[in-house]
């Protein structure tokens, strides 16, 4: 298996303007979670899908971001508009269950810099 | 709410050393532990996990035990090498009620020196 893809790698976009980041679960998996990492409050969950539905999406920010997993292959993380302070790596990971000791596989997250 | 507490570094040692990384927690339920290791420019991998007391998780060398009175579940290793250099991010995850997403410590940045 590939593992959990993301894309872009890299994104670098100017202070309002629109982002979306990209990513697709390892095959079976039907749990999907969205982090970020900053230098200053670590790896955070931000939101987190079981069978397609958000079951938890309290770390999300504030309303400029949004998820959604439209099917079991594919998640979108959008931020609109972006601001400087969102710069950070967003990682995705997925697990074939959410059940004790199960555990996520991460992707190689997306390095977001917002000008 | 859940936490966990463990070393930031960097921490600096020599080929052939013996680590310790220690992690403590806080849960507001039974969780289970893990540690993961980040290399430069690359997402998480699980290293080992514990999902009840007095469990031993271990992997390329590396253990750790879960220790329910001491609320800790350190790292160790008996003799580090230089590709032993990257992060590595103490976790828990209490199952169930919503929340299952790990929650991280900030991360050990850990050099090996040849």
């Amino acid at each position: 298996d590939a593992g959990v893809i993301q894309s872009p790698r890299h994104e670098v976009t100017e202070m309002g303007q629109e982002v979306t980041l990209r990513c697709k679960p390892i095959s079976g998996h039907n749990s999907l979670f969205w982090y970020r990492q900053t230098m200053m409050r670590g790896l955070e969950l931000l939101i987190y899908f079981n069978n397609n539905v958000p079951i938890d999406d309290s770390g999300m920010p504030e309303d400029r971001f949004s998820a959604k997993m439209p099917n079991a292959s594919f998640s979108t993380l959008k931020i609109q508009p972006s601001e400087p302070r969102d710069s950070a790596v967003y990682f995705c990971a997925s697990s074939f269950s959410t059940g004790r000791g199960h555990e996520q596989y991460f992707g190689p997250g997306t390095r977001l810099t917002v000008t | 709410g859940d936490s966990v507490t463990q070393m930031e570094g960097p921490v600096t040692l020599s080929e052939e050393a013996f680590l310790t990384i220690n992690c403590t927690y806080t849960a507001t339920g039974y969780p289970s532990l893990f540690w993961y290791v980040q290399y430069p420019g690359e997402g998480l991998q699980l290293l080992l996990k514990a999902t009840k007391a007095d469990d031993k998780g271990s992997n390329k060398g590396f253990e750790a035990t879960y220790r329910k009175e001491t609320t800790s579940f350190h790292l160790e290793k008996g003799s580090v090498q230089v590709s032993d250099s990257a992060v590595y991010f103490c976790a828990l995850k209490v199952t169930g009620g919503g929340a299952d997403g790990l929650t991280f410590g900030k991360g050990t940045h850990l050099i090996i020196q040849p």
